[in-house]
């Protein structure tokens, strides 16, 4: 498909456990961003990157997140140690380079037991 | 006060008329605006691009813009079932680098 690619669609884990979310960005596109939607909290921001690098990591909510992406392509968010709070729908953009518009993968559903 | 604000409705029109939706933004600096529509259970989808003063027409959607009165808008003419959904406001700020800032959404329900 020529969108951008999200796996797994679903994931329900233990409280505690390590999750691992995988993006695959639209070819081509250079800038790739990591949101989260919770019921109630609406859409935020948690990073930014373009290329490899990642500017802004600035809506990571604590130091249990983290993301890489690697060959400019693919983005990889963790989270160790996850808590009930965790749980949302995580979704990943790309956009061609920063400042156009972001299209959206279909998400991660979250569950922490 | 929050940063993009939206009225979450919902916006009731029956089917045929036009649905206008309002947005308004905090960071007087922002440059680039976006209109998503999401359906329940579905990610978010871009409708609407606008980045200048002024009006902007793509089929039966229409995106204002007004700088100087942090707001921008859009209007859905025809309005069909199928527009039922929620629509959400996107900002960027020049200080804010290359994220989007949210509002809530608002929901529209179109009534045959």
């Amino acid at each position: 498909g020529a969108g951008v690619s999200q796996s797994p669609s679903n994931k329900v884990t233990e409280k505690g456990k390590d999750v691992e979310l995988r993006c695959d960005p639209i070819s081509g596109h250079t800038a790739l961003y990591w949101y989260r939607q919770s019921l109630g909290q609406g859409l935020e921001f948690l990073i930014y990157f373009q290329g490899n690098s990642a500017p802004d990591k600035s809506g990571l909510p604590s130091d249990r997140f983290s993301a890489e992406r690697t060959g400019g392509s693919v983005s990889t968010l963790t989270i160790q140690r996850t808590q009930q709070e965790d749980s949302a729908v995580y979704l990943c953009a790309s956009s061609l380079e920063g400042l156009q518009p972001q299209h959206f993968g279909d998400g991660t559903r979250l569950s922490i037991l | 006060q929050k940063e993009v604000e939206q009225n979450s409705g919902p916006l009731s029109v029956p089917e045929g008329a036009i649905a206008s939706l309002n947005c308004t933004y905090s960071d007087r600096v922002s440059q680039s605006f976006f209109w998503y529509r999401q359906y329940s259970g579905k990610s978010p989808e871009l409708i609407m691009s606008i980045y200048s003063n002024g009006d902007k027409e793509d089929g039966r959607f229409t995106a204002q813009l007004n700088k100087a009165s942090q707001y921008v808008s859009l209007l859905i003419r025809d309005s069909q079932p199928s527009d039922s959904a929620t629509y959400l406001c996107a900002v960027r700020g020049r200080a804010a680098g290359n994220k989007l800032t949210f509002g809530g959404g608002t929901r529209v329900l179109v009534k045959p």
